[in-house]
Order: C-alpha cells, then sequence, then structure tokens
C-alpha cells in the first residue's frame, strides 16, 4: 500500500464548478500537509500547507485535512480554464532529524470555458 | 530574478553515456534536493543536500552521484544511461527543514530522454 494514494483523474469541469480534490494517506506520522499545482512543462508550485486538522482558506482555494480520517481536500471555488494543471499533495513527517515529503501521483484538472 | 535554475532544459542522449545536469538557487535556501518524475507524473525523492552535506539519499543506482560544491548549488551526474532513466528531474530548495512547514520551490526541470 502507497503511503499516499490520489485519483489520477483527469477531471473534466465547466468553468465556474466547484473543484475536489482528494488524497487518503496511511501514515499517520504525517505532520505538515501540502498541494502543490503543476502546468504542463513546468515545475510544481506550492499553493497551500497546512498543519492540523480543520480547514485554510486562501482566495478561491480551500485546503482541508481530517487526521481522523487521514483525508485532505482541495477545493477551488468558481474555477477557471487557468486552474487546468495537475495537481499534487505532499505530506511530510520526521524522519532522521528532518521533515521527509511524500507526493501523491496528482490529479490532472481540466477546466473547460 | 530569484529562483532556482536547472540546465540543460532538455537532454537527448545515447545508452550508456554519461551526463551531467546542473542546479543553482539564488534564494538564500539551505536544502537542495533532486527529484525525478516519471510517466505518470509520480515525484521521487532521489537525493537531498542540507548546506551541502548529503542528508537524504533514497535508493538509487550508484551510476546517479550528486555533487554539491556550495549550499546553493547542486549538480546530478549519471553513468551509463539507461532507457529506463528517461524521466522529467526537477531540482528543488527549501528553507531547512526543521520544526515548522516548509515548501519547495521547484525548478522548471530537466528532461531526459535516452535512446
Amino acid at each position: 500500500q502507497k503511503e499516499v494514494e490520489q485519483d489520477p483523474g483527469p477531471l473534466s469541469v465547466p468553468e465556474g464548478a466547484i473543484v475536489s480534490l482528494n488524497c487518503t494517506y496511511s501514515n499517520s506520522a504525517f505532520q505538515y500537509f501540502m498541494w502543490y499545482r503543476q502546468y504542463s512543462r513546468k515545475g510544481p508550485e506550492l499553493l497551500m500547507y497546512t498543519y492540523s486538522s480543520g480547514n485554510k482558506e486562501d482566495g478561491r482555494f480551500t485546503a482541508q485535512v481530517d487526521k481522523s480520517s487521514k483525508y485532505i481536500s482541495l477545493f477551488i471555488r468558481d474555477s477557471q480554464p487557468s486552474d487546468s494543471a495537475t495537481y499534487l499533495c505532499a505530506m511530510s513527517r520526521p524522519s532522521g532529524g528532518y521533515q521527509k515529503v511524500t507526493f501523491g501521483t496528482g490529479t490532472k484538472l481540466q477546466v473547460i470555458p | 530574478d530569484t529562483a532556482v535554475s536547472q540546465t540543460p532544459k532538455y537532454l537527448v542522449t545515447q545508452m550508456g553515456n554519461d551526463k551531467s545536469i546542473k542546479c543553482e538557487q539564488n534564494l538564500g535556501h539551505d536544502t537542495m534536493y533532486w527529484y525525478k518524475q516519471d510517466s505518470k507524473k509520480f515525484l521521487k525523492i532521489m537525493f537531498s543536500y542540507n548546506n551541502k552535506e548529503l542528508i537524504i539519499n533514497e535508493t538509487v543506482p550508484n551510476r546517479f552521484s550528486p555533487k554539491s560544491p556550495d549550499k546553493a548549488h547542486l549538480n546530478l551526474h549519471i553513468n551509463s544511461l539507461e532507457l529506463g532513466d528517461s524521466a522529467v528531474y526537477f531540482c528543488a530548495s527549501s528553507q531547512v527543514p526543521g520544526q515548522g512547514p516548509y515548501g519547495y520551490t521547484f525548478g522548471s526541470g530537466t528532461r531526459l530522454t535516452v535512446v
């Protein structure tokens, strides 16, 4: 079983829709939870990070963490064609005095005008 | 521009050759990484250096050898290239991983194709 599971999609939605992206994980040692966005032929860029269970909002984006269920989500409101990208969840845990980061496989999102 | 820059962007080479990829960051970060992203977009850590010291060395063939001449540079040398080495290699940097949250700043990637 992979430490981090993420549905690869692709996910196609009409412009203006609410998008829900999810990851599950198996290791309760994960402490920090992150979402990255990766446009085609570019490096991933950090969108949001959270530490504890609960919600964190930044503009049209909301990150949600449920540690009891080992489940994290990213919601995108009023989705735009420019949101079309691959979204990778990532989470980190202590390892040898450092934080070791594990990425999900990414969900490809297409927002259709 | 503050960034993580890596060269070359594209690399096409024959099996058995030796090649190097270079990475530089001007963000003042102490930690740098090499990641490999396969055709299914899975990002896998290869190496990490903290202030020139190797701190993460995942199960990677010893044909891959990282080198960090200073904390702003991290290079990757690959000997005897194989078809399976074809992938996108990303360099990244971050502040010293410690008690607080942190995120990576990634370069644009080097698309390696071995023929």
